[in-house]
C-alpha cells in the first residue's frame, strides 16, 4: 500500500506571494493533519481534518487555510508568504490514534 | 496549552542503552507518542502510551506517568541506525498532538 504522498517535494517562493501544497492519505484514513517544521524544532500543529470537516486548528495566523476533498486528500493554502514561512511542511494521515506522515514539502522563501 | 521539554541532545556508545525524559504539562490528555525522526525525513510512529506503565516494542520501552506528566523512551542495545531525533509529543482532548524540540541521539562507535 502506498504511504502518505505529498507534492511538490521542494518549492522556491518569493515574499507576497501564495502557495499550495497537496497531500494524499493512506487508502481508507480520513483524517488529515498538517504540521510546521523549521529547522531544529518539533512539528508545529496547524490544521487536522475530518470528513471534510475541520477539527481543530493551531496557532497560525488566518493566511494559513486547508481544505478535505471527498476523496479525502488535502490541501494547505498559504497566502502573503513571509520569510518566517520557510520550513518543512508535513502532512499526516491516521484512522485510530498512530499518525503516519507524508515526505514533507520543504518550502523556502526568498 | 501544552508545554513538553525534553532534552536538546545526548549522546551514547554503539551497544548501550539511552533513556530520553521527557515532561508535560498539558490542558488536556489523550495520549503520549514517540516519534523518530532522521534528519531530512519525515517523523516515524515508535510508541504510545495512554495509561500509565511500560510499554515494550523490541528494543524500545516507553514508560507513562500521567500524574507526574512524565514520559521516557528507552533505546537498548544502540545501533549507529539509531542516531536520530526522537520527538515526543502529547495529544489533547481534541486529538491535536503537540510536539517537544526533540532530543538528537548520537551514537558513537
Amino acid at each position: 500500500d502506498a504511504g502518505v504522498t505529498q507534492s511538490p517535494t521542494h518549492l522556491i517562493k518569493t515574499r507576497g506571494q501564495h502557495v499550495t501544497l497537496r497531500c494524499s492519505p493512506i487508502s481508507g484514513h480520513k483524517s488529515v493533519s498538517w504540521y510546521q517544521q523549521v529547522l531544529g524544532q518539533g512539528p508545529q500543529f496547524i490544521f487536522q481534518y475530518y470528513e471534510k470537516e475541520e477539527r481543530g486548528r493551531g496557532n497560525f495566523p488566518d493566511r494559513f487555510s486547508a481544505r478535505q476533498f471527498p476523496n479525502y486528500s488535502s490541501e494547505l493554502n498559504v497566502n502573503a508568504l513571509l520569510l518566517g514561512d520557510s520550513a518543512l511542511y508535513l502532512c499526516a494521515s491516521s484512522l485510530n490514534y498512530e499518525q503516519y506522515f507524508g515526505p514533507g514539502t520543504r518550502l523556502t522563501v526568498t | 496549552g501544552q508545554n513538553i521539554d525534553q532534552p536538546t541532545e545526548m549522546t551514547a556508545t554503539e551497544g548501550a542503552i539511552v533513556q530520553i525524559n521527557c515532561t508535560y504539562q498539558t490542558s488536556g490528555f489523550n495520549g503520549l507518542f514517540w516519534y523518530q525522526q532522521h534528519a531530512g525525513e519525515a517523523p516515524t510512529f515508535l510508541s504510545y502510551n495512554v495509561l500509565d506503565g511500560l510499554e515494550e516494542k523490541g528494543r524500545f520501552s516507553s514508560f507513562l506517568s500521567r500524574s507526574k506528566g512524565y514520559s521516557y523512551l528507552l533505546l537498548k542495545e544502540l545501533q549507529m541506525k539509531d542516531s536520530a531525533s526522537y520527538l515526543c509529543a502529547v495529544r489533547d482532548n481534541d486529538y491535536k498532538l503537540s510536539f517537544g524540540a526533540g532530543t538528537t541521539v548520537t551514537v558513537r562507535a
